[in-house]
């Protein structure tokens, strides 16, 4: 079964507003990786977190990896409609195989 | 794209017939992965590979073989295509000194 929780499963924002993804597992992740896929499209690498308590920002997208590396999250400030996707998280295991969460998908309405 | 080309993009096949999707990088990339896509699962490992003819299960194993005869391609057979196996078929790589994973366009296969 899945190993990473990810919530919420939908989420519509007014373009705009905030918009923050979460993911959580039971057991110490090694690190985490975020992936974004637009509509009809392949996931995209976003970003490696690897440090407890960890912060990294990519102009309005914030990651955050827990102090216990159970759980992250994806913040997105003022949601445009280029935002709009699937975002994912997703645990590294032995030999750089990815265990996904079951992805968030944004629309935003403008 | 980092050189990854999936095909067919688009398929659609009867329950019962062997199906192969074929993954094909130019960049001599070792690791290559096989995944597919379904709602409410996001993406989930089929099989997976190290290099030639080095492969291994993943966690959806069941129902799929591969083969990677070259360092370029690797094949990804269904062979007695059932309707639990339609779905959007990605294969990955991963560049090796960088743990990114890298996706091809996607097939979608649909067995009716």
């Amino acid at each position: 079964g899945q190993q990473v929780m990810q919530i919420p499963q939908y989420q519509h924002v007014q373009e705009g507003e905030d918009f923050t993804t979460y993911c959580n597992s039971s057991t110490t992740l090694s690190n985490i990786q975020w992936y974004k896929q637009r509509p009809g499209g392949h996931p995209v690498f976003l970003i490696q977190l690897v440090k407890s308590g960890e912060v990294k920002k990519q102009k309005r997208l914030t990651f955050q990896f827990g102090e216990a590396k159970k759980n992250s999250s994806l913040h997105i400030t003022a949601t445009q409609t280029t935002d709009v996707g699937t975002y994912f998280c997703a645990e590294v295991e032995y030999g750089n195989k990815l265990v996904f969460g079951a992805g968030t998908i944004l629309r935003v309405k403008s | 794209d980092a050189g990854i080309t999936q095909s067919p993009r688009h398929k659609v096949t009867e329950t019962g017939t062997p199906v192969t999707l074929r993954c094909h990088q130019t960049e001599n990339h070792r690791y290559m992965y096989w995944y597919r896509q379904d709602p409410g699962h996001g993406l989930r490992l089929i099989h997976y590979s190290y290099g030639v003819k080095d492969t291994d299960k993943g966690e959806v194993s069941d129902g799929y073989s591969v083969s990677r005869s070259k360092t370029e391609d690797f094949l990804l057979t269904l062979e007695s295509a059932t309707s639990s196996q339609t779905s959007v078929y990605f294969c990955a790589i991963n560049p090796g000194g960088r743990t990114e994973a890298f996706f091809g366009q996607g097939t979608r296969l649909t067995v009716v």
